[in-house]
């Protein structure tokens, strides 16, 4: 079974500060897709970035960028530059690219930024 | 487009009633999952169906739990009689072909009394 955690239930930084959300996860899959959601309070889940395990090259999306290690099975999520509408929970998700066609999701961080 | 669409966006009902929510998925999108997401359990998937077949159903959480895909326009998620741990904030997503971008509705927000 696939599973996704997230170690960091909560974090807060000033705003324009870079931050790190942690995120490792358990496969034996050798191809996949893992995202970060972002969910602010209006509960929308926001896709954040995308990454396939068949590239080595970190996914990047403006002040969002990921390091994915596949060996350590480690993916995590840097925002520079943080603003306050940065504000939300993010959730580290994966699927496979074969085989069942769902997402697992970690339980979340929420992240605050203050101003 | 206008995305997934999912409603009612809030539901309050008494326990022992019945529960539908709706889902609308993105036109052309052949994937539909139902998440349930709580504090305790956070994001759980429920079911997914791929051109309106039911595909996965095992986190369905009993019996009281039924959903249907009719049409590849439409799907509910029922729950008979309801009960106050169903109290949950309900997602639908769809999505094109496999592993691609996942979109989520706004979820419906069901409150058991």
């Amino acid at each position: 079974a696939q599973t996704v955690t997230q170690s960091q239930p909560e974090m807060s930084v000033q705003e324009a500060e870079t931050v790190t959300l942690s995120c490792t996860y358990d496969t034996s899959e050798n191809n996949y897709y893992l995202f970060w959601y972002k969910q602010p309070p209006s509960r929308q889940m926001i896709l954040v970035i995308r990454q396939e395990a068949y590239k080595q090259q970190n996914a990047t999306e403006n002040r969002f960028s990921v390091n994915f290690q596949k060996a350590a099975k480690s993916f995590s999520l840097k925002i520079s530059d943080s603003q306050l509408g940065d504000t939300a929970m993010y959730f580290c998700a994966f699927t496979p690219i074969q085989g069942a066609q769902k997402l697992v999701f970690g339980q979340g961080t929420r992240l605050t930024i203050n101003p | 487009d206008a995305g997934v669409i999912q409603s009612p966006r809030h539901e309050v009902t008494e326990m022992g009633q019945e529960v539908t929510l709706r889902c609308k998925p993105i036109s052309g999108h052949d994937y539909l999952f139902w998440y349930r997401q709580t504090m305790m359990r956070g994001l759980e998937l429920l079911i997914y169906f791929n051109n309106n077949v039911p595909i996965d159903d095992s986190g369905m959480p009993e019996d009281r739990f039924s959903a249907k895909m009719p049409n590849a326009s439409f799907s509910t998620l029922k729950i008979q009689p309801s009960e106050p741990r169903d109290s949950a904030v309900y997602f639908c997503a769809s999505s094109l072909g496999q592993g691609l971008v996942y979109t989520f509705g706004s979820g419906t927000r069901l409150t058991v009394v």
